[in-house]
């Protein structure tokens, strides 16, 4: 029964470049939070989607990150144009249902040189 | 969801319970309270949650007050590996909810 899994694990990336970030949730999970985790930092809420729908990207930056879920495959977090800011480690989380407990994958450590 | 207050830092010794307050006082009587916590740089891991009454599962026991106004984790023989930053949170279940992390308890656990 496997858990949330991403991909990859740790990512770096020169500035200017573009990050893309994987979450497969757990099986029978249909909805996908994205956090953010800034070094020395707590959990940031940054987008929370269903199958092909974003519901709330109230705390995504507003340029130059994306967030996907499409109807087959994982969940994708882009992030174009990455600075040194952006590194950080992001994590995803999976529930069954909307506002059901969330269970977390174990995150991708993005570095950006 | 409602603010919750946790002290920054706690010690235990091994094999002794620890006990994590937390306090949240503004709760709604439709918002439970959650227990995460996150082991190093790990991803964060799922506790336990309760609405009013208290709960247990094999890893811990949470305890509400009666007015729901706090509540205690309970990790009854804590281990090395339960060294960790632990959160409480309140939110409304059965709804879109974001999870917004505070800065938690730092649980350290000692020989």
């Amino acid at each position: 029964n496997a858990g949330v899994m991403q991909n990859p694990r740790h990512l770096v990336r020169r500035r200017g470049q573009e990050a893309r970030l994987r979450c497969s949730p757990m099986k029978g999970h249909s909805h996908v939070y994205w956090y953010r985790q800034l070094p020395e930092e707590g959990l940031k809420f940054m987008v929370y989607l269903q199958k092909e729908n974003i519901i709330d990207e109230s705390g995504m930056p507003k340029e130059r990150f994306s967030a996907e879920f499409p109807k087959e495959g994982p969940s994708i977090l882009r992030i174009q144009q990455v600075v040194r800011g952006d590194s950080a480690a992001y994590f995803c989380a999976s529930s069954q249902t909307g506002g059901d407990t969330q269970y977390f994958g174990p995150g991708t450590r993005l570095t950006v040189l | 969801d409602a603010k919750t207050t946790q002290p920054t830092s706690m010690d235990c010794a091994e094999g002794r319970a620890a006990n994590l307050p937390c306090n949240h006082s503004t709760i709604s009587g439709n918002e439970y309270v959650y227990w995460y916590r996150q082991i190093h740089s790990q991803g964060p891991q799922y506790i336990i949650h309760g609405l009013k009454n208290n709960e247990t599962n094999e890893m811990a026991s949470l305890i509400i007050t009666e007015d729901r106004k706090s509540s205690t984790l309970i990790l009854p023989h804590a281990t090395l590996r339960d060294t960790a930053v632990y959160y409480c949170i309140v939110t409304v279940t059965g709804t879109a909810s974001k999870l917004t992390f505070g800065t938690g308890t730092r649980l350290q656990v000692t020989l």
